[in-house]
């Protein structure tokens, strides 16, 4: 199958500093990637839609000043987590879109944990 | 808005028995489904997916699907399980119909396999 990385997998943050998590497909192109948020033993939720050149679309309730998407390549998107804080500790996992297999590519995930 | 309902939240089945993992679905457009398998600290792989056609999917490691429309139903099925098969199991579908959404998933249903 397509595979899609993330990185970091795993990061400790203080309470207050932004967090930058990237995700790559590597091997087909993404005009769209998604970032779910996963907490302990729950299912995924999705956070927001990133399409590559244009604004990336929020789910209700999520704040897209806090969780800044870029897009700005076929191959690349990150999610920044601004001034974190401790609820925002959890599993973040994107996928990419292949277009043409119509199928959604599960990156790893990325622990965040903010102290 | 699509829905995904996952009945059991853990199933336990003895090693070389049959497993049925069940999914039913809520969806005002021709739903596209999935199936994903989570390992512990790992990101989510596709199992099958179903978007049009044939109604009866085959899958990786054995498993299959078939959807049915009269039943909103796309259970997940293996003739015969390993103990590789432990693990969490998503069903999805896609939020609005078609294959361009981000996934609406159902809380899991952790696989426990009995020696």
């Amino acid at each position: 199958g397509a595979v899609v990385s993330q990185h970091p997998s795993r990061v400790i943050c203080k309470s207050g500093t932004s967090v930058k998590i990237e995700c790559r497909s590597l091997d087909f192109q993404a005009t769209t990637m998604f970032w779910y948020r996963q907490f302990p033993k729950q299912s995924l939720m999705l956070m927001a839609t990133s399409n590559e050149g244009s604004k990336a679309t929020y789910e209700q309730g999520v704040e897209k000043d806090k969780f800044l998407i870029n897009h700005a390549s076929l191959t690349l998107s990150t999610l920044t987590v601004t001034s974190a804080h401790p609820e925002d500790s959890s599993f973040y996992i994107c996928s990419a879109r292949d277009t043409i297999k119509e199928t959604q590519y599960f990156g790893p995930g990325t622990r965040l944990l903010v102290l | 808005a699509q829905s995904v309902t996952q009945l059991g939240s853990h199933v336990s089945v003895s090693e070389g028995a049959l497993v049925l993992l069940r999914c039913n679905y809520s969806s005002s457009v021709p739903p596209y489904l999935f199936w994903y398998v989570q390992y512990p600290n790992q990101g989510l792989q596709l199992l099958l997916k179903y978007t049009t056609g044939a109604t009866l999917v085959k899958g990786i490691n054995g498993f299959e699907a078939e959807f049915k429309k009269s039943e909103t139903s796309f259970h997940l099925t293996k003739p015969s399980a390993h103990m590789s098969d432990a693990a969490e199991y998503f069903c999805a579908v896609t939020k609005s119909g078609g294959g361009a959404d981000g996934l609406t998933f159902g809380k899991g249903t952790h696989l426990i396999i009995q020696p």
